[in-house]
C-alpha cells in the first residue's frame, strides 16, 4: 500500500457525460501528479499541483481539468467524454517537485466509457 | 526532451533464476533520477528502485538492483532469485531537474515478465 488513496476504483459512464475522480496523497507530500495510462498511449503525465497551485501541464486535453485543494486532496474533471478517453488514470504523489523525489502511485481509476 | 526506450516487450524467466530488463535513456539535463515501477495484472503501481544521475553506487533494493551505466544511458534492472510473484509488467522511468521536466515521469513502454516454474 503506497499510502496514496484513489476513488473511485472503477467508473463506466456514457459518451458526453462528465466524471470527477478523486485523490489523496500520502501523507505528509505536498505534489500531487495526473497521469493516464491507455493501450495506445501508454503512461502519460497530465498534470502537476504542488500545495494547491498548478505547477505543470503535459499532455492534458482542455476538456479536463484538475485542482488541489487545502488539504492538499485533488481532483481530476473530465467533461465531454469520448470513447477514446477510456483509460487507467493515476493519482501520484511526492514530498516535492524534485528529480530524486519518488512518486508513490495510487490504486488508479479505471474509466470505461461507452 | 526526455526519452526513456524498454526494447524487450516481453520476457520469461525460470524461477529462481535472475534477469535483466533492459532500459536505455535520452535527457539533456544535467541531473535526473531513473526509476523502476512494477505493474501487476491488478493494475497498481509498484516503486521499485532509484537511481540518482551522480550516485556512485548502484542502487539495491533487496532481490532488486539497478545497473547504470552512464556513459552508455543504460539503468537496467536486475532482479535476482526470480519468483512467481515477479510476475508483471516492468516500468523504466525517468525525472529531470529542469521546471519542464522535474514535474512528471517519463515513462518507457514496458516490459512484460513472465515467471514460470
Amino acid at each position: 500500500d503506497s499510502g496514496v488513496t484513489q476513488t473511485p476504483k472503477h467508473l463506466i459512464t456514457a459518451t458526453g457525460q462528465r466524471v470527477t475522480l478523486r485523490c489523496s496523497p500520502r501523507s505528509g507530500d505536498l505534489s500531487v501528479y495526473w497521469y493516464q495510462q491507455s493501450l495506445d498511449q501508454g503512461l502519460q503525465f497530465l498534470i502537476q499541483y504542488y500545495n494547491g497551485e498548478e505547477r505543470a501541464k503535459g499532455n492534458i486535453l482542455e476538456r479536463f481539468s484538475a485542482q488541489q485543494f487545502p488539504d492538499l486532496h485533488s481532483e481530476l474533471n473530465l467533461s465531454s467524454l469520448e470513447l477514446g478517453d477510456s483509460a487507467l488514470y493515476f493519482c501520484a504523489s511526492s514530498l516535492s517537485p524534485t528529480a530524486e523525489e519518488t512518486q508513490y502511485f495510487g490504486p488508479g481509476t479505471r474509466l470505461l466509457v461507452l | 526532451a526526455q526519452k526513456i526506450t524498454q526494447t524487450q516487450p516481453g520476457m520469461f524467466v525460470q524461477e529462481k533464476e535472475a534477469v535483466t530488463l533492459d532500459c536505455t535513456y535520452d535527457t539533456s539535463d544535467p541531473s535526473y533520477g531513473l526509476f523502476w515501477y512494477k505493474q501487476p495484472s491488478s493494475g497498481e503501481m509498484i516503486f521499485l528502485i532509484y537511481q540518482g544521475s551522480y550516485d556512485q553506487q548502484n542502487a539495491t533494493e533487496g532481490r532488486y538492483s539497478l545497473n547504470f551505466q552512464k556513459a552508455r544511458k543504460s539503468a537496467n534492472l536486475v532482479i535476482s532469485a526470480s519468483q512467481l510473484g515477479d510476475s508483471a509488467m516492468y516500468f523504466c522511468a525517468m525525472r529531470g531537474i529542469n521546471t519542464g521536466t522535474a514535474s512528471k515521469l517519463t515513462f518507457g513502454t514496458g516490459t512484460r515478465l513472465q515467471v514460470t516454474l
